[in-house]
């Protein structure tokens, strides 16, 4: 597709459940990164991938948190037994290369509205 | 840790008008600077960036100012039209990617018409 596609749009849950989050990325973009956006707040770095390995995860709140990325384009975010604070906007983004501001440019898909009760 | 702010949470300004967003940050050692802007239900959108050794870029109707002595940025939208409506946030990157980015909180900025 033309742009970042994240799936699904909405998810509701109920505390405790586990949930998967998918993002394919614009084809060809080698990084790809996933934030969390509270209500009222900007979005929040979770970790980021160059090709199939997770470069930075350092924005992972706790062990609950997982993303995988096997082939080097869709990715997964993981969240074990999920709590009511994980409710959120997940986004996810992708950028040609990681290196410079012109092919490090960020686009944004529409994210994932996770609702935990 | 790296801190972003911004001045004020709500902007309303009349179509046409000119339209200053504010942010201040803390880490001075960010080597990149980004606009956002996000309608409801998007993901943010790249308008403009600045890197540290500039102090003013201009694009399309945007200017982008960067005070480094105060730890100040600013985004200027000229003739603001109803379209710009949306919550505009700042960001700061440096480090092992340009990807990696600190937001701000976000202002929300409404156009009358």
């Amino acid at each position: 597709g033309a742009g970042v596609s994240q799936t699904p749009s909405n998810k509701v849950t109920e505390k405790g459940k586990y949930v998967e989050l998918r993002c394919d990325p614009i084809s060809g973009h080698t990084a790809l990164y996933w934030y969390r956006q509270s209500l009222g707040q900007g979005p929040e770095f979770l970790i980021y991938f160059q090709g199939t390995g997770a470069a930075d995860d350092s924005g992972l709140p706790n062990d609950r948190f997982f993303a995988v990325r096997p082939e080097g384009s869709v990715s997964t975010l993981k969240i074990q037994r999920t709590e009511r604070g994980d409710s959120a906007v997940y986004l996810c983004a992708s950028s040609l290369t990681l290196d410079t501001p012109n092919t490090g440019e960020l686009f944004f898909g529409e994210g994932s509205r996770l609702t935990v009760l | 840790g790296e801190s972003v702010g911004l001045h004020l949470p709500t902007l309303s300004v009349q179509e046409g008008d000119n339209s200053i967003i504010n942010c201040a940050y803390s880490n001075s050692a960010s080597d990149y600077f980004i606009w956002y802007k996000q309608e409801s239900g998007k993901g943010p959108q790249f308008i403009i960036d600045i890197r540290s050794n500039m102090d003013k870029r201009q694009g399309q109707r945007v200017t982008v100012l960067l005070n480094k002595t105060v730890k100040h940025l600013s985004l200027q939208i000229a003739a603001t039209q109803p379209g710009d409506s949306a919550v505009y946030f700042c960001a700061l990157a440096g480090g092992t990617s340009y990807g990696k980015l600190t937001f701000g909180q976000g202002t929300i900025l409404t156009v009358h018409p």
